[in-house]
């Protein structure tokens, strides 16, 4: 299994719709997950933090099931600047080298 | 935005020449990170730093060497490019360190790196 997979899409969806994406991990101790939103061609910017109980920011909702190592996003009303790459990005809790692994992400497009 | 700077943003070059990306940030944050990324994979760490002078290795960390003299300056040095090293390089930062779990990162915009 790898450590962080998620569908790559592309989902299409129409503006105002709502949309989810997984992410599954496979390292059980990881204590840290996050979503980065990448624009085309621009860097990866941090959309939200996932805590163990979900959390919400606007329109966007994140879920942390760790029974089944995934974590989930939640876009609701769908705009069409939501169109991006997002990535799911899960620490490895380990205590030697580094911490960070991030998924290759998934594809949203918002039409008209 | 956090002051990160990448230069040079675009580079083209041939194979077996040496090539140096530079990361300047005005954030003072510790931690710095070098990326690449790559079509079909996740974002991948080259090097980090803890600090100045102190960095170590990531899982991608062959044919790259880095230095940090200053807090905000990390250079990452590729000492005889080849072709497997064309990417698109991404510099970081962070205040916590990469096993803190409010370890959140910054990018910088991106260094595009051809290698002919």
């Amino acid at each position: 299994r790898k450590e962080v997979e998620q569908d790559p899409g592309p989902f299409n969806v129409p503006e105002g719709a709502t949309v989810a994406f997984n992410c599954t991990y496979s390292n059980s101790a990881s204590q840290s997950f996050f979503w980065y939103r990448q624009d085309c061609r621009k860097e990866p910017k941090l959309l939200m933090s996932v805590y163990s109980s979900g959390n919400e920011d606007g329109r966007f909702t994140a879920q942390l099931n760790r029974a089944s190592q995934y974590i989930s996003l939640l876009i609701r009303d769908s705009k069409l600047s939501d169109s991006a790459t997002y990535l799911c990005v899960v620490n490895k809790n380990s205590n030697s080298g580094y911490a960070l692994n991030f998924g290759k992400g998934t594809s949203l497009l918002v039409t008209p | 935005d956090a002051g990160i700077t990448q230069s040079p943003r675009h580079k083209v070059t041939e194979t077996g020449t040496p090539v140096t990306l530079r990361c300047h940030q005005t954030e003072n944050h510790r931690y710095m990170y070098w990326y690449r990324q790559d079509p079909g994979h996740g974002l991948r760490l080259i090097h980090y730093s803890y600090g100045v002078k102190d960095t170590d290795k990531g899982e991608v960390s062959d044919g790259y060497s880095v230095s940090r003299s200053k807090t905000e300056d990390f250079l990452l040095t590729l000492e005889s490019a080849t072709s497997s090293q064309t990417s698109v390089y991404f510099c970081a930062i962070s205040l916590e360190g990469p096993y803190s779990r409010a370890n959140v990162l910054t990018f910088g915009a991106g260094s595009r790196l051809t290698v002919l």
